[in-house]
């Protein structure tokens, strides 16, 4: 069973970067889409973007390319960095795996998800 | 972007009703839709993809269907334990997007 672990700092000031990792274990990072989903304190998901294994990765255009997210197959981590950060970006941040359909690169779901960590963005 | 919108964002049923959450694209987006269930302060949980398939060890009275521009989640007896907030979720054009959700509430 893959287990996904979420770390990094709690508190970012403003215009700051947030920097997070994702450490899997359990499981190859082989064949899978490694995600980015936040969910700001009492609302929906947003999700950020995925680092497919080769390095190749897709971003959500709405964060203004503020966004790098990359693989270190060799740690089994997945990082994210967000810069410019502001008080909109205050909330939990989760990693999830994408499993693609079976036999296939293509249309992964976001079927295992690490338990998430809150990041406040403040003075 | 392709926007997705749930209904209702709220229900309250018994224990044991039949419920059913609407999901509509704003775009067809084919078949290439997720069910999630959130439970207070824990991660989204991944119940159906691909529309209508039901994710291992999800139990069989959660089901999903529909194509194109709306879906359907549907839990055949609701039990306490259901009690949370669902997402649905397209994967067919980028930027993902996910639905407001809609809380479950147990009368």
């Amino acid at each position: 069973q893959v287990q996904l672990q979420e770390s990094g700092p709690g508190l970012v000031k403003p215009s700051e970067t947030l920097s997070l990792t994702c450490s899997v274990s359990g499981g190859s990072i082989t064949n899978y889409y490694w995600n980015w989903i936040r969910q700001p304190p009492g609302k929906g998901l947003e999700w950020i973007g995925y680092v497919y294994y080769t390095g190749s990765t897709m971003d959500n255009p709405s964060l203004r390319s503020r966004v790098t997210i990359s693989v270190d197959t060799s740690k089994n981590q997945i990082s994210l960095k967000l810069r410019s950060v502001t008080a909109a970006d205050t909330a939990v941040y989760y990693c999830a795996r994408g499993t693609p359909v079976s036999g296939t690169p293509f249309f992964p779901s976001l079927d295992s998800w690490g338990q998430g960590t809150l990041v406040t963005v403040s003075s | 972007d392709i926007q997705m919108t749930q209904s209702p964002s709220t229900l309250s049923a018994s224990v044991g009703d039949r419920v059913t959450i609407t999901c509509r694209a704003s775009q067809s987006i084919n078949s290439w839709l997720a069910w999630f269930q959130q439970k207070a302060g824990k991660a989204p949980k991944l119940l159906i993809y691909k529309a209508s398939s039901l994710e291992s060890g999800v139990p069989s009275r959660f089901s999903g269907s529909g194509s194109g521009t709306e879906f359907t989640l549907t839990i055949s007896s609701l039990q306490p334990d259901d009690l949370a907030t669902y997402y649905c979720q397209q994967y067919n054009g980028y930027p993902w997007t996910f639905g407001q959700g809609t809380k479950v509430e147990i009368k």
